[in-house]
Formats: C-alpha cells, sequence, structure tokens
C-alpha cells in the first residue's frame, strides 16, 4: 500500500525554526515527485512546492519562494518542509502529497494525513 | 484570491444530480488539464478525477468531470448524504506552477 506518513502536530513561537517530515513508503520513492500543500484555518488548499527526491529537483509557487525550504532525504525516502523562522500567519494545516505525472498531467495521490502547525506567542 | 474560480458552496437533496464548476483561463485550464479533490470534514483531501474525466480506481460512478476551453465541471449524480465535503479542482499553468480552486463547499440538504 502506497501511504504518507506526517510528522506530529507542532506549537511553536514566533521566531523559532521548524523542520516538518513526510516519509514514502510502499513504492519507489525516488521515482515520484512529492508536494506540500498549505491549508489555513478555514480556508482553501495552497500549492507550496514539490521536489523530486531522486535527485533534489525543488520547483517552489511563487508565494512561498524564500518564505520555505523544501528538501528531502531519499536514503530514509522521507521529505521535508522547513521554516527558519515561524510568523504568526504559519498557523496552518500541512499536507504532503506524491505526485503522479502522465500524459502531460499530474495530480496528488495519495495524501499524508497531514501536519498542523501552531504559532503563537 | 485563487486563479481557477469556484463558487463558493453548493447544495443538493439526495438522489439530485449537482454540478460544480471551475474558472480558469488559457494559461492555465486552457493549455492543461483538470483535476479534482474531495476533502471530507477533518480529513485529507483525496483525489477524486484526474486527467479531466478519469475516476481513480475505487470512486463511484457517480461522480464525472469534464472540460471545455478554460472551464471544468464536476459532477455528482445520485447525491448521497457521505458527499457533503469541500471540493477542489485543481490544474497547471503553462509555466508548471500548481494551482487549486477556491473550493466548493457542497450541502446535502
Amino acid at each position: 500500500e502506497v501511504q504518507l506518513v506526517q510528522s506530529g502536530a507542532e506549537v511553536k513561537k514566533p521566531g523559532e525554526s521548524l523542520k516538518i517530515s513526510c516519509k514514502g513508503s510502499g513504492y519507489s520513492f525516488t521515482s515520484y515527485w512529492i508536494g506540500w500543500v498549505r491549508q489555513m484555518p478555514g480556508k482553501g488548499l495552497e500549492w507550496m512546492g514539490i521536489i523530486y527526491p531522486g535527485d533534489s529537483d525543488t520547483r517552489y509557487s511563487p508565494s512561498f519562494q524564500g518564505q520555505v525550504t523544501i528538501s528531502a532525504d531519499k536514503s530514509i525516502s522521507t521529505a521535508y518542509l522547513q521554516w527558519s523562522s515561524l510568523k504568526a500567519s504559519d498557523t496552518a494545516m500541512y499536507y504532503c502529497a506524491r505526485l503522479i505525472a502522465a500524459a502531460g498531467n499530474a495530480w496528488f495521490d495519495p495524501w499524508g494525513q497531514g501536519t498542523l502547525v501552531t504559532v503563537s506567542s | 484570491q485563487s486563479v481557477l474560480t469556484q463558487p463558493p458552496s453548493a447544495s443538493g437533496t439526495p438522489g439530485q444530480r449537482v454540478t460544480i464548476s471551475c474558472s480558469g483561463s488559457s494559461s492555465n485550464i486552457g493549455s492543461n488539464t483538470v483535476n479534482w479533490y474531495q476533502q471530507l470534514p477533518g480529513t485529507a483531501p483525496k483525489l477524486l478525477i484526474y486527467s479531466n474525466n478519469q475516476r481513480p480506481s475505487g470512486v463511484p460512478d457517480r461522480f464525472s468531470g469534464s472540460k471545455s476551453g478554460t472551464s471544468a465541471s464536476l459532477a455528482i449524480s445520485g447525491l448521497q448524504s457521505e458527499d457533503e465535503a469541500d471540493y477542489y479542482c485543481a490544474a497547471w499553468d503553462d509555466s508548471l506552477n500548481g494551482m487549486f480552486g477556491g473550493g466548493t463547499k457542497l450541502t446535502v440538504l
């Protein structure tokens, strides 16, 4: 079974750093892009960026470029989303998802269970 | 403000057919395919339709997708109470940036 398991909920203060993880299993981790998606409280989905664990090629949404860092460690089939200095506005649920590309299209399937990040003083 | 425009809400009674629209532009929907995701309350999104009209294994054939020009639609026939969820369209633009619609909250009356 293809599965993405994310790290647990985090509560942090503004200015702190954070790295959350997404571990893939049941498939060749290095052969598929992994994406990160933000969902702020009561709001919709926002595409943040994607990484190809095979060679760490990374693409960011213009809205998130410079705000977060996406990385991966293929030796342990894990992708990461990292902040160097959190803001209250980073409070959100963050999902990772495997990107399947075929016939000129790409879609996310499956999704991780989500990691809730709360930033509050 | 999402680049892909969806109605914020939709509703129907059990057994009815409802449609949810997704409007884009020539640089996204007009030149790329559309995917749809279902997010049940309190859960992670799930792939519902890919490549405009393809259903993944396990998705009931009550769900169907279509695309015409710069717009796409998701149709749900034989509406059931368990279909109450948020629905998101998604596409890519010509610069390979991914994007989601703002989401449509479906209420089963």
